[in-house]
């Protein structure tokens, strides 16, 4: 039973469409994040929430929307999708508000064409 | 400047040697993470530090505040340790992670 499971693990789409991603956690931590990893691997927070509520929003378009309905479940929603969205966006959670151990998801590659 | 820099960027070595992959970071912090990032992609937390070292299995991780350095040692390495580390800080006062550019490390057998 996967800790935290993210879907879909790949999307490919067309430029200015809109799409979701899914985040989803059976570990009952209290944190969710967002993260962005480009081309060059390198990883950058997007969002945090804990206990639904926002606490970080880095300088991230507002095309993105995170939304998070429960707990356990933290989406990705992204407006008219851009070339430069192409990425991997990992979800993660950790126990409490100050970051502790980190549980991240397997992935979902982005790809906009 | 990143805030959190790793090095080397890139490692090969050959199977059974002693790896250091050090970081180096320029903020105040609450604590050190790192991370194992496997060629299929998958993000692992490997420790959590913020003094002193900390060891599970085969793997070692330092970290000394007053230089601002961590390093992760690997003893014996093996082909299956061939992945991307990472180093990550979390700054003080602050929730969030800031990471480094990572480390590519390939084991040849």
């Amino acid at each position: 039973d996967t800790a935290v499971s993210q879907t879909p693990k790949y999307l490919v789409t067309q430029m200015g469409n809109d799409k979701s991603i899914k985040c989803e956690q059976n570990l009952g931590h209290d944190t969710m994040y967002w993260y962005k990893q480009d081309s060059k691997k390198f990883l950058k927070i997007m969002f945090s929430y804990n206990n639904k509520e926002l606490i970080i929003n880095e300088t991230v378009p507002n095309r993105f929307s995170p939304k998070s309905p429960d707990k356990a479940h933290l989406n990705l929603h992204i407006n008219s999708l851009e070339l430069g969205d192409s990425a991997v966006y990992f979800c993660a959670t950790s126990p409490g508000r100050r970051t502790g151990e980190l549980f991240f998801g397997e992935g979902s590659r982005l790809t906009v064409l | 400047k990143n805030e959190v820099e790793q090095s080397p960027q890139n490692l090969t070595a050959q199977e059974g040697e002693f790896i250091t992959i050090n970081c180096s970071y320029s903020v105040g912090i609450s604590a050190l993470h790192w991370l194992q990032q496997h060629p299929g992609g998958g993000i692992v937390s490997l420790f959590m530090l913020s003094s002193g070292k900390k060891k599970h299995g085969r793997l070692i991780a330092t970290i000394n505040i007053q230089e601002k350095h961590s390093s992760l040692h690997i003893t014996a390495s093996h082909p299956r340790d061939s992945a991307v580390y990472i180093c990550a800080v979390s700054s003080q006062g602050a929730q969030k992670l800031v990471f480094g550019q990572g480390t590519r490390l390939t084991i040849n057998p």
